[in-house]
């Protein structure tokens, strides 16, 4: 069954760092989604993408998060400059509809700010 | 607007007893519903899904959900439950529509005793 991949499954930063989040969505899958759960927390969505640009983002989506799609393979979420609380397991998910709709998550990166 | 609300917060069960995992939702659209478990520090898997087709829908590792529109429901069961069952199961729900965004239960811990 087509897998949605991410990448780093975990990752240590420094306050203030940059962070970049990579996803291969499925092929021929056109939106694309962030979502993070602070641990022991409840799944929140982050920001909707589509044709290329965001469909819909979060209050938590602020300025600090950027996300692209570089190459028409990858999606990345970027934080500029990370925070504390931006500590996080970060899920990517990618939605088709053929037929039926399937939304798949990846197994999601592990960001961890010190 | 959609909304999803998992019952409980936590449900205890014996092992080889039943399992029964509950969920509401509301939603102005047609809804595609699932059901993800997600194992201490790992990501989401995907258990089942309702896309409007049977009611019935039969999972991965013997679970099963039946999605009730006149009850709002769509409550995850399953007939015997083994000690790798316990983690945490989030009731999802999804909308068609461009630009949507998909809403997470709060999730129930799902403890099994020897």
């Amino acid at each position: 069954e087509p897998e949605v991949t991410q990448t780093p499954s975990h990752q240590v930063t420094q306050m203030g760092q940059e962070v970049i989040l990579r996803c291969v969505p499925i092929s021929n899958h056109l939106y694309f989604y962030w979502y993070r759960q602070i641990l022991g927390q409840k799944v929140e969505f982050l920001v909707s993408f589509y044709n290329n640009e965001i469909s819909e983002k979060s209050e938590i989506f602020d300025d600090q998060f950027s996300v692209e799609r570089p190459d028409g393979s990858n999606f990345t979420l970027k934080i500029r400059s990370t925070k504390l609380e931006d500590s996080a397991m970060y899920f990517c998910a990618s939605f088709g509809i053929s037929g039926a709709n399937v939304l798949t998550f990846g197994a999601g990166s592990r960001l961890t700010v010190l | 607007a959609q909304s999803v609300t998992q019952l409980d917060s936590h449900v205890s069960v014996s092992e080889g007893t039943p399992v029964l995992l509950r969920c509401n939702y509301s939603s102005s659209y047609s809804p595609s519903l699932f059901w993800y478990v997600q194992h201490p520090n790992k990501g989401l898997q995907l258990l089942l899904k309702y896309t409007s087709a049977a009611t019935l829908v039969k999972g991965i590792n013997g679970f099963e959900a039946e999605f009730k529109k006149s009850e709002t429901s769509f409550h995850l069961t399953k007939p015997s439950a083994h000690m790798s069952d316990a983690a945490e199961y989030f009731c999802v729900v999804s909308p068609i529509t461009g630009g949507f965004k998909t809403i997470f239960g709060a999730g129930t811990r799902l403890f099994v005793k020897a």
